[in-house]
C-alpha cells in the first residue's frame, strides 16, 4: 500500500520567514496530494491540494509543488505569521487517503 | 459544500463496554466512507474502508471483530468499538468522497471527529 513520509517533524521559523515541508510517497498510482492543517482535537482542514497532472499550485502565501518522477511534493508557506502555527499533514491518495506523520510548525513573533 | 456529520463528538465509557460512532453524509450520497484513528501527537491512520451494502475492508493490524463497521445506507456508516479498553482511547474520525470527483479523492470531506476515552 501507499506509504507517505514527511519531514521535518518539527519546524520553527521567525515571523515573516518562509517554511517548507517535504513529503515523499511510494505508490506511483497516487493521483491526488492534499495538505491539511490540524488544530488540536479538530478535523483536518484542507489548505491546498494538487492533482497528479499539475506540477505546481499557488494560493496567496501557500504553494505546493509536485515531482511525479521523484515521487515527492512540498508545501511552501511564505511570509509566515504566528497564526500559521499548527500541525500540518501531507497526504497521498488513489482513492483512500494516507497521511504523513505530520509537521509541527511554530512561527515565532 | 459537502458535509459529513459525526456523532458523538466525545464519549467516555467504562472498560469492557461498547461504543457506537455515527458518520452521516448530509447532502450527498457516500458509497464509500473511511474510518481513521489518531492517537495524541500522531498522524491519522486509516483503519478501514466502509462500502455501502458490503463488508468493510480493514487495514492490516486492525481487528475487524473489535471495530465493527456497518454501512447500511448511502448516507450512514457506523463504527462500534466493542469491549473497549483504555488503549482504545483515541480520536476517531470518518471521511467520505462526494460523487463526480473523476476517480480521485478530490473533495475528501472529514467528519468532526469523536474523542473516545475509556476508563
Amino acid at each position: 500500500g501507499e506509504n507517505v513520509e514527511q519531514h521535518p517533524s518539527t519546524l520553527s521559523v521567525q515571523e515573516g520567514d518562509s517554511a517548507v515541508i517535504k513529503c515523499t510517497y511510494s505508490d506511483s498510482a497516487s493521483n491526488y496530494f492534499p495538505w491539511y492543517k490540524q488544530e488540536l482535537g479538530k478535523r483536518p482542514q484542507l489548505i491546498i491540494d494538487i492533482r497528479s497532472n499539475v506540477g505546481e499550485k499557488k494560493d496567496q502565501r501557500i504553494a505546493v509543488t509536485l515531482n511525479k518522477t521523484a515521487k515527492h511534493f512540498s508545501l511552501h508557506i511564505t511570509e509566515t505569521q504566528p497564526e500559521d502555527s499548527a500541525v500540518y499533514f501531507c497526504a497521498a491518495s488513489i482513492y483512500d487517503m494516507r497521511f504523513g506523520a505530520g509537521t509541527r510548525l511554530t512561527v515565532k513573533p | 459544500g459537502a458535509v459529513v456529520s459525526q456523532h458523538p463528538s466525545w464519549v467516555i465509557c467504562k472498560s469492557g463496554t461498547s461504543v457506537k460512532i455515527e458518520c452521516r453524509s448530509l447532502d450527498f450520497q457516500a458509497t464509500t466512507m473511511f474510518w481513521y484513528r489518531q492517537f495524541p501527537k500522531q498522524s491519522l491512520m486509516l483503519m478501514a474502508t466502509s462500502n455501502e451494502g458490503s463488508k468493510a475492508t480493514y487495514e492490516q493490524g486492525v481487528e475487524k471483530d473489535k471495530f465493527l463497521i456497518n454501512h447500511a445506507s448511502l448516507t450512514l456508516s457506523t463504527l462500534t468499538v466493542t469491549s473497549a479498553h483504555p488503549e482504545d482511547s483515541s480520536f476517531y474520525i470518518c471521511s467520505a468522497i462526494p460523487g463526480g470527483t473523476g476517480g480521485t479523492a478530490y473533495g475528501y470531506t472529514f467528519g468532526s471527529g469523536t474523542r473516545l476515552t475509556v476508563v
